[in-house]
């Protein structure tokens, strides 16, 4: 079945450090994906996207990396601040339905060290 | 502040009460969802509303009940919930229907007592 998954739940990365979350997906016909930064007491709030037309995207310190041939997503956060402490979920659009609708991950916590 | 405002932030109430969850977007976009967010799982597709129009319906009982009655208005009208509708509710917004990026309100904390 269709599925959007994360290595890890839980990711401590040193303050200054750059952190790489990733994400796995099954759907062959996803061509749309997209990551999310959700803070406590907040809704979740898009930081990236990128379509199957592409393998890496950057951002303001921030890069999403897309390997198609092994259905892998990647983010990559450089130079790590408290403020990114949050976790972070990876969304596919390939779960079908006429509207094509995003599926969520489970998402991985970020905790950034002092 | 985001573009998608949700009231009320936290709400408690009932198996036998009637209460409504409010989004309001200020975004111009077209499409508006309700999602669940429980603990330590992923987010869950409820509703979609494209244009005004009910689009999807992922299988949600009953009790839940949505209304659109404009691109910028969004209900979600609850009644004789269970304890295990207690979650986070999340409504979104995005320029379409068609897997466009999503924006998020900071949800309504629903606990069923």
């Amino acid at each position: 079945g269709e599925s959007v998954g994360l290595h890890l739940p839980t990711l401590s990365v040193q303050e200054g450090d750059n952190s790489i979350i990733n994400c796995a997906y099954s759907n062959s016909a996803s061509d749309y994906f997209i990551w999310y930064k959700q803070e406590s007491g907040k809704g979740p709030q898009f930081i990236i996207d990128i379509r199957s037309n592409m393998d890496k995207r950057q951002g303001q310190r921030v890069t999403v990396l897309l390997n198609k041939t092994v259905k892998h997503l990647s983010l990559q956060i450089a130079a790590t601040q408290p403020g990114d402490s949050a976790v972070y979920f990876c969304a596919e659009n390939g779960a079908g339905g006429s509207a094509r609708q995003l599926t969520f991950g489970s998402g991985t916590q970020l905790t950034v060290l002092p | 502040e985001t573009g998608v405002t949700q009231t009320p932030r936290h709400l408690v109430m009932g198996m036998t009460n009637k209460k409504s969850l409010k989004c309001e977007q200020h975004l111009g976009h077209n499409a508006m969802y309700w999602y669940k967010q429980s603990a330590k799982k992923p987010l869950e597709l409820m509703f979609v509303y494209n244009f005004k129009e009910q689009t999807e319906n992922n299988s949600v009982p009953s009790r839940f009940s949505p209304e659109c009655p404009n691109s910028s208005h969004l209900f979600l009208h609850l009644h004789t919930l269970q304890p295990e509708d207690s979650a986070l509710y999340l409504c979104a917004s995005s320029q379409d229907g068609f897997g466009s990026p999503l924006h998020f309100g900071n949800g309504t904390r629903l606990t069923v007592t």
